[in-house]
């Protein structure tokens, strides 16, 4: 079973701190996502990753910044973090260049900035 | 751009009531259309995807046909149960896209027994 392991499933930090977030999938997946989950917002892109030290802005990178410097490993970045970053944030591979591959995801980590 | 427009919930049903979530798309050329699944406490996962138009996917008794006339992906189950509460995302990828996915807003789903 392909498998997506967040670092933390509850994260509690200050305002200014700086965050890290990390994934690992054990699975060889050349697709990395970042999205957070919001209630009524659905799932949004932060950032993804085609391959080892490759990123590609989603659709809300803002504040954020991420880091690939292995295959099976993708970190999410709050530089310094705010009250507007509290959220749920999921972590998905994907194999492959098709479009109709199944993304995997993470359990999420619920992030609260205080 | 790529849009996915779903039912706003929540929706509350009795045990083996009947069960849709209506979703339709925007999209500039054939997209791919899933369903995931969010169960309490846990991440999304696959429920079913179909991949050109008039494809039917199905999983656990739930299915959706591709309809690129009413660019519709309609989720069905017929006899719901407890253990079907969960959040439903109906998403698309394109087909010559960056294989992101755009998700809708999320369907909020309750069973009671």
């Amino acid at each position: 079973d392909v498998k997506v392991t967040q670092s933390s499933r509850y994260l509690v930090k200050r305002t200014g701190e700086k965050v890290f977030l990390e994934c690992v999938q054990d699975m060889d997946h050349e697709n990395m996502f970042w999205y957070r989950q919001d209630p009524g917002l659905g799932l949004r892109l932060i950032y993804f990753s085609y391959d080892v030290k490759m990123k590609e802005k989603g659709d809300i990178p803002e504040g954020y910044s991420v880091s690939r410097e292995k295959k099976e490993r993708f970190s999410l970045i709050l530089e310094s973090a705010s009250t507007n970053q509290t959220s749920m944030y999921l972590c998905a591979s994907s194999p492959g260049r098709s479009s109709y591959n199944e993304q995997f995801f993470g359990p999420g980590t619920r992030l609260t900035v205080l | 751009g790529n849009s996915v427009t779903q039912m706003e919930g929540p929706v509350t049903l009795s045990e083996e009531a009947f069960l849709t979530i209506n979703c339709t798309y925007t999209a500039t050329g054939y997209p791919s259309l899933f369903w995931y699944v969010q169960y309490p406490g846990e991440g999304l996962q696959l429920l079913l995807k179909a991949t050109k138009a008039d494809d039917k996917g199905s999983n656990k008794g739930f299915e959706a046909t591709y309809r690129k006339e009413t660019t519709s992906f309609h989720l069905e189950k017929g006899s719901v149960q407890v253990s079907d509460s969960a959040v439903y995302f109906c998403a698309l990828s394109e087909e010559r896209g960056d294989y992101k996915l755009s998700f809708g807003a999320g369907t909020t789903v309750t069973v009671r027994a």
